[in-house]
């Protein structure tokens, strides 16, 4: 059972356009909300992250909005640039174990591909 | 420089044999990971650790095992009992609940069991 997932595998947009990448998630849990980028072969790069009571964050070309009552939540690249095409990954984690800093869980990704 | 290490980045193993990965920061993070990442999927995570002598279990622990002697390294072994072990590895540390969480990943390790 997914708990967050990513229902776009790949996701193709304009240079100079908005890209819009989604996640929904199930577990009411989850507190705290994280994007990461990747390359093949190579290990995830945190990107930006939001915690659930906040329901926007912005840093630079990206901004993340949170909607807690429909558990969704999406990022925002403005500009898309050529350097941004790579797999973005959804990620949440809650406040299972005490309080402890448990792992996170990730959907399976969106591949987005940035055409000139 | 702080960062994540992982070597190595490429192991091969021949079926039956344990093999450990190894994972070590150097950010003074408390708390440590490790997920794997098969094609067309997220990553799962297999154990974690939240201080020096402590581990838990996560999704996947079947077949794996870590230890946590030193905060800046948490080696994870493959062993024999992993059914489907060919997988890339990802390492990862955080601050702990009081960072919010955030992990920060190494480069990975792909193994592959011949």
């Amino acid at each position: 059972d997914q708990q967050v997932k990513q229902n776009s595998p790949s996701l193709s947009v304009q240079e100079g356009r908005i890209s819009i990448l989604n996640c929904d998630y199930t577990n009411s849990m989850f507190d705290y909300f994280l994007w990461y980028k990747k390359y093949p072969a190579e290990g995830p790069t945190f990107l930006i992250s939001i915690s659930s009571i906040k329901d926007k964050n912005e840093d630079g070309r990206f901004t993340v909005f949170l909607n807690k009552s429909a558990k969704h939540l999406s990022l925002h690249i403005v500009p898309s640039q050529p350097g941004d095409s790579a797999v973005y990954f959804c990620a949440a984690s809650g406040v299972y174990s005490g309080g402890g800093a448990d792992g996170l869980t990730f959907g399976k990704g969106t591949h987005l591909i940035i055409q000139p | 420089d702080g960062g994540i290490t992982q070597s190595p980045k490429y192991l091969f193993r021949k079926e039956g044999q344990n093999v450990t990965l190894s994972c070590e920061q150097n950010l003074n993070h408390d708390a440590m990971y490790w997920y794997r990442q098969d094609p067309g999927q997220g990553l799962r995570l297999i154990y974690y650790s939240q201080i020096v002598n402590d581990f838990q279990k996560g999704d996947i622990a079947e077949g794996y095992s870590v230890s946590r002697e030193k905060k800046e390294s948490f080696p994870l072994t493959v062993t024999s009992a992993q059914k489907n072990p060919t997988a890339f590895y990802l390492c990862a540390s955080s601050m702990g609940r009081a960072g919010g969480n955030t992990q920060y990943f190494g480069p990975g390790t792909r193994l592959t069991v011949l």
